[in-house]
């Protein structure tokens, strides 16, 4: 069973930093792309970020571009976000996510996500 | 990118069948067969229930499925079921490893 746990969520000030974690089990974590998905307090779901699956190619939405870095060690089974210069507009549920060995283009798996809350 | 559009809400009664929605552009989902599904029930994580338009990932039950026609995606749920009602989000590959989600709809069952 493929399990993905987030950690790393709090409440942090405008313009502080925060990095999330995700943590992968029951797949062949190197072999899989991730993803970052948020969704802000009774809104809906956004995309944030994706990382191939060895690490050498990223993407993000426009609304992180500059701020947020995801990152990925593939000997540790576990994703990255890396959040600088916070903006109240970031508070959110962040889930990991994954594809899937019969496609790229969707979020198979999905973690259980982690609250940002971002306030002075 | 802006959001695809999706109606905010929708509603049915057991048994029937409800068709939810989600019109976006020719730089996303008229543009790529990667048009993908997901509910997500208060306070859970997201599920993926349709994907590539119309495929169903293992476990999903055949009453969902999914369709495309130019700039516009639908998915219909037969038979109605009370554990169907969820919010429901459509979501489209939109080129250069972007994805964007619409707005979600959520289904309420009478």
């Amino acid at each position: 069973e493929v399990q993905l746990v987030e950690s790393g969520g709090g409440l942090v000030q405008p313009g502080g930093s925060l990095r999330l974690s995700c943590a992968a089990s029951g797949l062949t974590f190197r072999t899989y792309w991730m993803f970052w998905v948020r969704q802000g307090p009774g809104e809906g779901l956004v995309w944030v970020a994706r990382i191939d699956s060895d690490g050498s190619s990223t993407n993000y939405a426009d609304s992180v571009k500059g701020r947020f870095t995801v990152s990925r060690d593939n000997a540790k089974n576990t994703l990255y976000l890396q959040m600088n210069n916070l903006r109240g507009e970031d508070t959110a549920t962040y889930y990991c996510a994954s594809d899937d060995s019969t496609g790229w283009s969707f979020f198979r798996h999905w973690g259980q996500g982690t609250l940002v809350t971002v306030s002075p | 990118q802006s959001a695809l559009t999706q109606s905010p809400s929708v509603s049915g009664s057991p048994g029937q069948s409800v068709t939810i929605s989600c019109t976006g552009t020719s730089n996303d989902v008229g543009g790529y067969n990667y048009v993908s599904w997901y509910r997500q029930h208060p306070g859970k994580a997201p599920k993926l229930i349709i994907y590539d338009v119309n495929k169903r990932p293992s476990g999903v039950p055949d009453r969902f499925s999914g369709s495309k026609s130019g700039s516009t995606a639908s998915l219909t749920i037969s038979g109605l079921q009370t554990e169907d009602e969820a919010d429901y989000y459509c979501c489209s590959y939109a080129g250069n490893y972007n994805w964007v989600f619409g707005g979600g709809t959520k289904l309420t069952v009478l």
